[in-house]
């Protein structure tokens, strides 16, 4: 089992692009978490998806951000339009099953660069 | 509301020496507390659970409910403990199940 993987793992974008962040949850999770780190702080958890379905998007920003989990297919963090305030490192995260006792298993992370 | 507080930014210690890493919480019904490390160069992994009550790599937590502290420790620490250590907490209840709440994590050094 390859384990949780995110790719790209390093994106510059320049302000008003857009960035797609990919992520491929462990072989049997349909459960996948998004967070993000900014410099200095700890993970902040942004959106809680299974297959095709948002199931608490709460911690992500009302604008500019949308998260979606295909039936088929890796799980897509997309950011329209971003700004020097987006740069940080986004973190997925996959478990078997819902429940706050289930471990989640993290990804690499993708660091993105706005310039 | 749910947050989770570790004091320390950094913490160096000498090999062999006991180390404590402090995490502080507050929730207000009953969480499942966890330890992730990053070491250099590679992913956040589960270091040890509150539920699983074991020992990893030598490290221990105990979840204290009245003082609301989840610290860390082990009793002689090695140079391969070198780590960024994060406390995480998760509810049981209502729209926030699922999600991880950290802490800001320790960067803790082992000098030999």
């Amino acid at each position: 089992n390859a384990g949780v993987m995110q790719n790209p793992r390093h994106l510059v974008r320049r302000r008003g692009q857009e960035a797609r962040l990919r992520c491929s949850p462990m072989k049997g999770h349909s459960h996948v978490y998004w967070y993000r780190q900014l410099p200095e702080e700890g993970l902040k958890f942004m959106v809680y998806l299974q297959k095709e379905n948002i199931i608490d998007e709460s911690g992500m920003p009302k604008e500019r951000f949308s998260a979606e989990f295909p039936k088929e297919g890796p799980s897509i963090l997309r950011i329209q339009q971003v700004v020097r305030g987006d740069s940080a490192a986004y973190f997925c995260a996959s478990s078997p099953s819902q429940g706050f006792q289930e471990t989640q298993y993290f990804g690499p992370g993708t660091r993105l660069l706005v310039l | 509301a749910q947050r989770v507080t570790q004091p320390e930014k950094l913490l160096s210690v000498f090999k062999g020496a006991p180390v404590e890493l402090k995490c502080n919480y507050s929730y207000s019904g009953s969480p499942e507390l966890f330890w992730y490390v990053q070491y250099s160069r590679q992913r956040l992994q589960l270091l040890l659970r509150h539920i699983s009550r074991e020992s990893i790599k030598g490290f221990t937590a105990d979840l204290n409910k009245g003082e609301t502290s989840f610290h860390l420790k082990k009793p002689f620490a090695q140079e391969e403990d070198s780590a960024m250590y994060y406390c995480a907490l998760s509810g049981a209840g209502g729209s926030t199940l699922g999600r991880l709440y950290f802490g800001r994590g320790t960067q803790l050094t082992v000098w030999p």
